[in-house]
């Protein structure tokens, strides 16, 4: 098992530019879930899913969106990048039941110049 | 709304002194969750406790939920250089089950 995947794994966007992370998984976990972590504030909800074809917003959602067309893959966009949003995104998964945890992806830094 | 607060922000020890880190949140909570990311790394499920006042261990980690469900401790005993990295709690969201809100976390460094 693969695990949770992510590509790319660095990337650097001029402001104004769109872009896409692929995360996928290959638990079968219903949940899915996409953060980005800056310095000092730790793990911050983006947008979220709790099955195919759903999507949610989380605490940072403003300049992002999401889309799960099959249950393994949750991709995330950015329509018009902007320096702002330099960060470290992971993308998560986990089971519907169960205790909860979740499941990281190594991460995508992304830089917006 | 929701806060889940951590303290300190930053820890520097020596090999072998112990470390606590704090996880204080404004509500209720069903479970807490601590998660471990090493430097560069992702973040990685340690432990979860349920149980008002549960305590659970994993070889030098002692993990600690608090009476009321509001709070929690990670104590590590006589640190080692690979105890190094961020260290996180998290609780359910207050509005949805599914979620988790993570705190700040705790970055410990250990000097060999």
């Amino acid at each position: 098992n693969a695990g949770v995947t992510q590509t790319p794994k660095f990337r650097v966007l001029k402001t104004g530019q769109s872009m896409t992370l692929l995360c996928a998984q290959d638990m079968n976990h219903e949940y899915m879930y996409w953060y980005r972590q800056d310095p000092g504030m730790g793990l911050r909800l983006i947008h979220y899913s709790v099955g195919e074809g759903t999507t949610a917003k989380g605490e940072v959602p403003d300049g992002y969106n999401v889309s799960r067309l099959k249950k393994q893959n949750f991709l995330l966009g950015l329509e018009s990048a902007a320096p702002s949003q330099t960060s470290v995104y992971f993308c998560a998964s986990r089971f519907r039941t169960g205790q909860g945890e979740q499941y990281f992806g190594p991460g995508t830094r992304l830089t917006v110049t | 709304g929701q806060q889940v607060m951590q303290i300190p922000q930053y820890q520097h020890v020596q090999e072998g002194e112990d470390f606590t880190t704090y996880c204080n949140s404004s509500t209720t909570l069903s479970n807490i969750q601590w998660y471990k990311q090493r430097p560069g790394g992702h973040p990685v499920f340690l432990i979860q406790l349920v149980k008002s006042g549960e305590v659970k261990k994993q070889k030098r980690l002692t993990f600690q939920f608090g009476e009321a469900k509001k709070n929690s401790s990670l104590h590590i005993t006589a640190t080692q250089t690979t105890d190094v990295g961020t260290y996180f709690c998290a609780g359910p969201a207050e509005t949805s089950g599914s979620r988790l809100t993570f705190g700040e976390g705790t970055q410990l460094t250990v000097n060999p």
